[in-house]
C-alpha cells in the first residue's frame, strides 16, 4: 500500500523539550512539505523540500528545523524556541517540483501538545 | 506575498440545500486545487483546474476557475451529511516550485 505515514498520532511534551515528528512516504515523490494547522484555521507552510539534501523555509519556519537525507523521509523537529508549539502537524508530498503542478498527498497528522 | 482568501469562513445548511464557497487570489494562478478535510482528518485532494473559465463536475460538486484565473468556486448541489468538512482552495506560490498557498478554508456543517 502506498502512502504517507506520520508518527505518532498524538504526542505530549513538556515545555523546553525538543521533539521530532516523523514523516515517511513510499510514493516515490520528489517534494515533501510540513504544515501546521491550528483549530479552525487553514494550513500554514513550515518547511518544504523539493529534492534530497535541499529544503526551503515556508511562512512560519522560526522554531522549527528539518532534514531531507533520504527521498522517503522528511522529519520535523519542533525546538524549544517555538513559542506556541501546540498544534496539528501535517506532512504532505507531491510528485514533482512543478510545473506542471501535481496534487499533494497528506499524511494522517500528528497532534502535538506541549504543557 | 501571494494571498488566497476564501469566503465564507463557516456555512451551516440544512440537508438538501445548496452550498457555495468562493476563493480569491491576490495574483494570477497557473492552476487552482481544491481539498476537503473531514473533521479530525487530513486534507484530501478533490480536483485541479488549469484553464481559464474551466468548469469541472464531480457528481454533486461543480468547480469553476475564473476567466482571469484569480478566483474559483466550489458549488455543492443538494448537500448531504457526508459533505461535512472544511473545503480548502490552494494555488501555486509566486516563487515557483511546488509549494501551494492555501486559503483558510470554509467549514461546512450540514443539519440532517
Amino acid at each position: 500500500d502506498g502512502g504517507i505515514t506520520q508518527s505518532p498520532k498524538y504526542l505530549f511534551r513538556k515545555e523546553g523539550q525538543n521533539v521530532t515528528l516523523s514523516c515517511e512516504q513510499n510514493l516515490n515523490h520528489d517534494a515533501m512539505y510540513w504544515y501546521r494547522q491550528d483549530p479552525g484555521q487553514g494550513l500554514r507552510l513550515i518547511y518544504y523540500s523539493q529534492i534530497v539534501n535541499d529544503f526551503q523555509k515556508g511562512d512560519i519556519a522560526e522554531g522549527y528545523s528539518v532534514s531531507r537525507e533520504k527521498k522517503e523521509s522528511f522529519p520535523l523537529t519542533v525546538t524549544s524556541a517555538q513559542k506556541n508549539p501546540t498544534a496539528f502537524y501535517l506532512c504532505a508530498s507531491s510528485l514533482s517540483r512543478g510545473p506542471p503542478f501535481y496534487e499533494q498527498y497528506f499524511g494522517p497528522g500528528t497532534r502535538l501538545t506541549v504543557t | 506575498g501571494q494571498q488566497v482568501m476564501q469566503i465564507p469562513q463557516y456555512q451551516h445548511v440544512q440537508e438538501g440545500e445548496d452550498f457555495t464557497t468562493y476563493c480569491n487570489s491576490s495574483t494570477t494562478l497557473s492552476n487552482i486545487q481544491w481539498y476537503k478535510q473531514r473533521p479530525g482528518g487530513h486534507p484530501v485532494f478533490l480536483i485541479q483546474l488549469v484553464k481559464s473559465g474551466e468548469v469541472k463536475k464531480q457528481k454533486r460538486l461543480t468547480f469553476q476557475f475564473g476567466e482571469a484565473k484569480k478566483n474559483s468556486s466550489l458549488h455543492i448541489t443538494a448537500t448531504q451529511t457526508t459533505d461535512v468538512g472544511t473545503y480548502f482552495c490552494a494555488g501555486p506560490g509566486e516563487t515557483s516550485g511546488s509549494r501551494l498557498t492555501f486559503g483558510e478554508g470554509t467549514q461546512l456543517t450540514v443539519n440532517p
